[in-house]
């Protein structure tokens, strides 16, 4: 069953903790990226990687971190730096640039 | 910055009627796509439509391009309940490779 997963669906943040979320995709894609999404918003891009071991920043990358070791796996680490970060946070793979983005289900982060 | 501007915010029609969003942007692109989000979850990728393309159909919808105005539009026919979501438009900016840029957002309430 061929997709893309976030978790967890939840996560809830104290004040001056790191936070990662997790985005896993089994569809082969070269292509993943993560969005932030708040109330009544379209997506804001945080980061993005074409390719494994390569990612670069969106248009609001202070206060958050990724990595990507693996095509399969690029999660996002929310830092201690980033002061709002509540928010609906979605993570999206395409096979190519330019291409159709397939999204996973969201994790919706909340600050104790 | 929101590439794409999305009119109208809200839409709300009975069921079986058309349904008309539209969106503007503000640079050249490769191509505009339309997604479908349905509360507190992730974006579906309904339809993608090339900047040398004028028209494109899928099912019930229609997808028009004016590359000379910027602008788009999305027509559903024969609306249901089940249509009932937000629908953004992205642009895919001439000269950003990989990167899609969404706007704010439709959101329509489809009435029985």
């Amino acid at each position: 069953d061929g997709g893309i997963t976030q978790s967890p669906k939840y996560l809830f943040r104290k004040e001056g903790q790191n936070v990662t979320l997790s985005c896993e995709q089994n569809l082969n894609h070269d292509a993943m990226y993560w969005y932030r999404q708040d109330p009544g918003q379209g997506l804001r891009l945080i980061y993005y990687s074409q390719i494994v071991n390569d990612f670069q920043k969106g248009d609001i990358a202070e206060g958050y971190s990724v990595s990507r070791e693996k095509k399969e796996s690029f999660p996002l680490t929310v830092t201690s730096a980033q002061k709002n970060p509540t928010a609906f946070y979605l993570c999206a793979s395409s096979g190519t640039a330019q291409e159709t983005q397939y999204f996973g289900p969201g994790t919706r982060l909340l600050v104790l | 910055s929101q590439q794409g501007e999305e009119d109208p915010q809200a839409l709300s029609i009975q069921e079986g009627e058309n349904a008309t969003m539209n969106c503007s942007y503000k640079t050249s692109i490769n191509n505009l796509q339309w997604y479908r989000q349905n509360s507190g979850r992730g974006l579906v990728h309904l339809i993608l439509i090339r900047s040398n393309e004028r028209e494109k159909h899928s099912g019930r919808l229609r997808v028009t391009l004016d590359t000379s105005k910027k602008s788009s539009s999305l027509l559903i026919t024969a609306s249901r309940a089940a249509d009932t979501a937000s629908y953004f438009c992205a642009t895919d900016a001439a000269g950003t490779a990989s990167k899609l840029t969404f706007g704010t957002g439709t959101r329509l309430q489809v009435t029985l």
